[in-house]
């Protein structure tokens, strides 16, 4: 267990449909990374929160939104679900000081049909 | 903004063999933190070994050592005794913090695979 937990570890949804993503950090990590990583290709920043703040911005489609509750939690939706949404979500959180490093959530599959 | 080249798709090498993997990036600043994480079949994001730019002595982790050449941008792997289980997909990482407010940049990943 690498202390971020994300859930649901699979989802199987229709075209046009809307899903949340969820993710809860290894405790005391102020910010939350999600990444998207299609078949066989790297990791695509979408966005990150820290201490509940919108901090950076990737490749995230309009359709995408995420957020960061005060008991840092976060959650990412996506909307209009097209087939090309199909991938593994990773939601990363990171420390500071002697705790400083990325830890990633086993992800979420999403396969949209 | 920084970028992350990982020059090779594809490696495959001998079981108990040296391999290397090369990594090079490019920024700006003088300050960052490398990272090479490892991706096996399960899918899980691993980390294998982090440098501080500010170091000058490569680090290293049991079978895995860094290669860090500032100047020219350069951040390969090494594995050494190579082990079935080193099979995987590894990407090479950027950050410019140690604060924890600043994203991972990866780069496009090298796929390799351990032959027995």
């Amino acid at each position: 267990d690498s202390g971020v937990t994300q859930t649901p570890k699979h989802l199987i949804t229709a075209t046009g449909q809307r899903v949340t993503l969820r993710c809860s950090p290894r405790s005391g990590d102020l910010s939350v990374y999600w990444y998207q990583q299609s078949l066989d290709q790297g990791l695509q920043f979408l966005i990150q929160y820290y201490n509940g703040e919108e901090r950076a911005k990737g490749n995230i489609l309009e359709r995408f939104s995420a957020q960061q509750f005060p008991d840092l939690h976060s959650e990412l939706n996506l909307s209009s679900l097209e087939l090309g949404d199909s991938a593994l979500y990773f939601c990363a959180s990171s420390g500071q000081g002697l705790n400083y490093g990325y830890t990633f959530g086993s992800g979420t599959r999403l396969t949209v049909v | 903004a920084q970028t992350v080249t990982q020059s090779q798709p594809e490696m495959s090498v001998q079981e108990a063999e040296t391999v290397t993997l090369s990594c090079t990036y490019d920024t700006s600043e003088n300050n960052y933190y490398l990272f090479w994480y490892k991706q096996p079949p399960s899918r899980q994001m691993i980390l294998v070994i982090r440098q501080e730019a500010y170091k000058q002595q490569n680090a290293t982790e049991n079978r895995f050592s860094v290669n860090f050449q500032k100047a020219a941008k350069s951040f390969s792997l090494k594995i050494s005794d190579s082990q079935l289980g080193d099979t995987a997909m590894y990407f090479c990482a950027f950050s410019l913090s140690n604060f924890g407010n600043e994203k991972l940049t990866f780069g496009t990943g090298t796929r390799l695979t351990i032959i027995p």
